[in-house]
């Protein structure tokens, strides 16, 4: 099995709609992360989960809403997105908050 | 704050050939270093990192990266490049152990360069 994995892969969806992204990882590790992927924008770090404890949001708004419910996974609830939202959500984990981070293949979300 | 600079966006390449990506980073202590790959439609694969020692780190895939400290650059290098290495290369700078903070850890990624082989 690959170390982290995310499910869906591709997701479509209105403005109206609610939808989750999920993310396992199966490396035994204690810390969780979320990042966007852009075009042409630096990966920017939305989330940090430590020991189940969310220990960094980065001024993300609250369309977006984490859920670690244990040190395996992740989800990530959307609602009342804007097409500007549109982008790979990337999750990754680490041992430990300063440990190197290993990332899933991303979910490919489009907002219409 | 720390920050990552990839000045080429897009580089084109011949197989065979040797490459050089360039790195800079602005950080105010010893940091630690990371190359990640990003094929199409995948996530990021770690290529190496830099936590300390020697300055030159090998890492997967037959790349390299030299660490100055004096230059503030991580460029990572390949002496003879192969069709499959065509994909995206990101540069990413994180705080040492030493004095980083429970809670305040982060990555900070470049924007990213593009790497197309021609036959």
């Amino acid at each position: 099995e690959t170390g982290v994995t995310q499910t869906p892969r591709h997701l479509v969806m209105g403005m109206t709609n609610k939808k989750s992204l999920k993310c396992e990882q199966h490396l035994g590790h204690n810390a969780m992360y979320w990042y966007k992927q852009s075009a042409k924008k630096p990966l920017e770090l939305m989330f940090v989960y430590n020991f189940k404890e969310q220990t960094e949001n980065n001024s993300v708004p609250s369309r977006f809403s984490p859920e670690c419910p244990n040190s395996s996974h992740l989800f990530l609830h959307l609602h009342t997105l804007q097409p500007e939202d549109s982008a790979l959500y990337l999750c990754a984990s680490s041992q430990g908050p300063q440990d190197t981070q290993y990332f899933g293949p991303g979910t490919r979300l489009t907002v219409l | 704050a720390q920050s990552v600079t990839q000045p080429d966006i897009h580089i084109t390449v011949s197989e065979g050939a040797s490459l050089e990506l360039r790195c800079n980073y602005s950080y105010g202590a010893t940091p630690y270093l990371f190359w990640y790959v990003q094929s199409p439609g995948q996530g990021l694969q770690l290529l190496l990192k830099y936590f300390s020692g020697d300055t030159l780190v090998q890492g997967i895939k037959g790349f390299e990266a030299e660490f100055k400290r004096s230059q503030s650059s991580f460029n990572l290098r390949k002496p003879s490049v192969h069709w499959s290495d065509a994909a995206e290369y990101f540069c990413a700078v994180g705080p040492s152990r030493q004095i980083s903070n429970f809670g305040n850890e982060k990555l900070t990624f470049g924007t990213g360069t593009r790497l197309t082989i021609i036959p």
